[in-house]
């Protein structure tokens, strides 16, 4: 099965709202990142978090290794947060991604 | 620093034809990884090196596709007689220590068999 599951697959926002990703990922995945990437643009690492919680700014991500799950908390989220927001897990080297998901948030 | 280096932007080629995509990986970096992307399979691995050496190839489609890292500062990932199922976004990726930190993508090349 999937190592990375994530949901919801997609999700509108209006701006100043906020946001919860998930992801769940298999016992091989380990090891959790999540990355972002603006339509067209490359992939930014926001967060190493293999487990416990960090901030950085607007953001949050908390990994509960134990329940094989991991969020990012968007707050109050901006126009310039839409985009697809990246799971990924690493399985011994191989980092494997979820499917994604594609964030709008209208002005 | 200028990041990982992807060389072309964009590629269009014919079916059949050959397509050769640069990576320039972060000077330092020990592990270099082959991504694509496309809408319908997500990101999927090609293949990884570690201190220039082949460690998995794994994901890569073993007919067509090969890769290579002759020195530190650049690998290649060569399609032959290109399909247009080949066409993607191939990223490219580096990590400072075997690939168990944080991944550092180029911007991809857009890869488009007529």
């Amino acid at each position: 099965g999937q190592q990375v599951q994530q949901s919801p697959a997609s999700l509108v926002l209006q701006e100043g709202e906020n946001a919860e990703l998930q992801c769940n990922f298999s016992s091989t995945a380990t090891r959790l990142q999540w990355f972002y990437q603006h339509p067209g643009g490359r992939l930014v690492s926001l967060f190493y978090n293999p487990s416990g919680t960090k901030h950085t700014g607007r953001l949050t991500s908390t990994t509960v290794t134990n329940e094989r799950r991991s969020s990012l908390h968007i707050s109050s989220s901006q126009t310039t947060d839409s985009g697809t927001y990246f799971c990924a897990g690493t399985n011994a080297y191989k980092v494997i991604f979820g499917k994604g998901t594609h964030l709008h948030v209208l002005p | 620093n200028a990041g990982v280096i992807q060389t072309p932007r964009h590629k269009v080629t014919g079916k059949g034809q050959e397509a050769t995509l640069w990576c320039e990986p972060i000077s330092g970096h020990s592990a270099v990884f082959w991504y694509r992307q496309t809408i319908v399979q997500g990101l999927e691995f090609l293949t990884y090196f570690r201190n220039q050496a082949p460690i998995d190839d794994s994901g890569m489609p073993k007919e067509r596709f090969s890769a290579q890292m002759p020195n530190q500062s650049h690998s290649t990932l060569k399609i032959q007689s290109t399909q247009p199922q080949d066409s993607a976004v191939y990223l490219c990726a580096s990590s400072s220590h075997w690939g168990t930190e944080t991944l550092y993508f180029g911007s991809g090349t857009r890869l488009t068999v007529l």
